[in-house]
């Protein structure tokens, strides 16, 4: 079956614009997540999604980031105003239901913003 | 919330030759450890995981043990191969209330280079 894909694989914007970045989950899976990874650096972090609703945003840097799920499957991250320390590689992972024990999170192959 | 530790940052082998890769972490009610493998400008991959209700797993060339008293877990290559060359990440998950939906923190990864 297929994995989790992201579009675009790249976006290059410019400072102050506003940027999209599309998740498609593995069919089935519940449990969504953003990450995003600097250069050298682990993923970190983002927001969390059970379902429709954001479990857990405390990853979002500010109130320029917001994502949405609104039917329990496909996620956008929506950046406002980008800024150039918005460049990264934004990742997006999907599992199975948790419950009380984490299972495997499969990754997207991420989008590269750069931001200029 | 979670805190991370990874080490080294970087590792150099020649093929054959073992490699460990050592991580820590804060939370003691963390109770699931994964190691996912990323090469370059690919994504993240699952390649073993334990639960803390063993010490130690093994599938093939790789094993991981995990010692919770002292809160860290290490990952074992045995007989490298140059195309287990990439940075591999550790990671623990946060838990919440005795519950924990999945949401990683990530180490900040360790570049394995196997030579022939």
């Amino acid at each position: 079956g297929a994995g989790v894909s992201q579009t675009p694989s790249n976006k290059v914007t410019e400072k102050g614009k506003y940027v999209e970045l599309r998740c498609d989950p593995i069919s089935g899976h519940t449990a969504l997540y953003w990450y995003r990874q600097s250069l050298g650096q682990g993923p970190e972090f983002l927001i969390y999604f059970q379902g429709t609703g954001a479990a857990d945003d405390s990853g979002l840097p500010n109130d320029r980031f917001f994502a949405v799920r609104p039917e329990g499957s496909v996620s956008t991250l929506k950046i406002q105003r980008t800024e150039r320390g918005d460049s990264a590689v934004y990742l997006c992972a999907s599992s199975a239901q948790p419950g009380l024990a984490p299972n495997e999170q499969f990754f997207g192959p991420g989008t590269r913003l750069t931001v200029l | 919330g979670e805190n991370v530790e990874q080490h080294p940052s970087t590792l150099s082998v020649q093929e054959g030759d073992s490699a460990v890769i050592k991580c820590t972490y804060s939370d003691s009610a963390s109770n699931y450890f994964p190691w996912y493998k990323q090469e370059l400008g690919k994504r993240p991959q699952l390649i073993i995981d334990i639960r803390s209700n063993v010490g130690e797993k093994k599938d093939q060339r790789i094993a991981v043990t995990l010692n919770k008293t002292a809160k860290h877990f290490s990952l074992h290559i045995t007989e490298t191969q140059p195309e287990d060359s990439a940075v591999y990440f550790c990671a623990a998950p946060v838990v919440a209330g005795g519950t924990s939906y999945g949401k990683l923190t990530f180490g900040q990864g360790t570049i394995l280079t196997v030579h022939p």
